[in-house]
């Protein structure tokens, strides 16, 4: 059991450059969700998705998107990189039901030049 | 939106009790009380739940008073591998709650021998 699963862990980008960044998660979660943390900084979430085929913004969405095509991925696109987007990435699932917990993925440490 | 505050940071020795406490004055009825752990260079990780009262499991115990608009997390007989950034948070999960499990900055606890 992997549990939440990012791959990559590491990227360089140049500006303007695109990728994207995938979660996978095997517990059957319908929750997931897309955090980016900077230096020394708190956990700011990006999108977040309630469900296969559903999305919706976070607090910090802008140049970011996301697709949820099949429950158990969530990706997260940089269609044209920026240096301000240089962070750290974080992907978690829950189940959704009240107060269930965050599974967190190791992260995805991107850097943009 | 229950809006937490808690200490920036905090040093102790091996074998000693420690206490984090969170204030979240405008927590809703509905709300819990959740705590994570995070580790550099891992994503958080979830430590202990709670209501009211006092829950304890294997790793901490949460207090909360009556009036809920605060908690102490207490990790008794530090060790050095204890040495992490604690996040509270306040809230409630579910379809309405997604975009609000807010991670504050968190607690920088450094543990020394």
């Amino acid at each position: 059991n992997a549990g939440v699963t990012q791959t990559p862990k590491f990227r360089v980008l140049k500006t303007g450059q695109s990728m994207t960044l995938l979660c996978a998660q095997d517990m059957n979660h319908e929750y997931m969700y897309w955090y980016r943390q900077d230096p020394g900084m708190g956990l700011r979430l990006i999108h977040y998705s309630v469900g296969e085929g559903t999305t919706a913004k976070g607090e910090v969405p802008d140049g970011y998107n996301v697709s949820r095509l099949k429950k158990q991925n969530f990706l997260l696109g940089l269609e044209s990189a920026a240096p301000s987007q240089t962070s750290v990435y974080f992907c978690a699932s829950s189940g959704g039901t009240a107060n269930e917990k965050l599974f967190f993925g190791s992260g995805t440490q991107l850097s943009v030049l | 939106l229950a809006k937490t505050t808690q200490p920036i940071s905090m040093d102790s020795y091996e074998g000693q009790e420690v206490n984090i406490t969170c204030s979240h004055n405008n927590i809703a009825t509905n709300d819990y009380i959740t705590w994570y752990q995070q580790f550099p260079s891992q994503g958080p990780r979830f430590i202990i739940q709670g209501y009211k009262t006092k829950v304890t499991n294997e790793v901490a115990s949460l207090f909360i008073p009556a009036d809920r608009k605060s908690s102490t997390l207490s990790l008794p007989r530090v060790s050095l591998s204890d040495t992490a950034v604690y996040y509270c948070l306040v809230g409630a999960s579910g379809y309405s709650s997604a975009s609000k499990i807010i991670f504050g900055s968190g607690t920088r606890l450094s543990i020394r021998p």
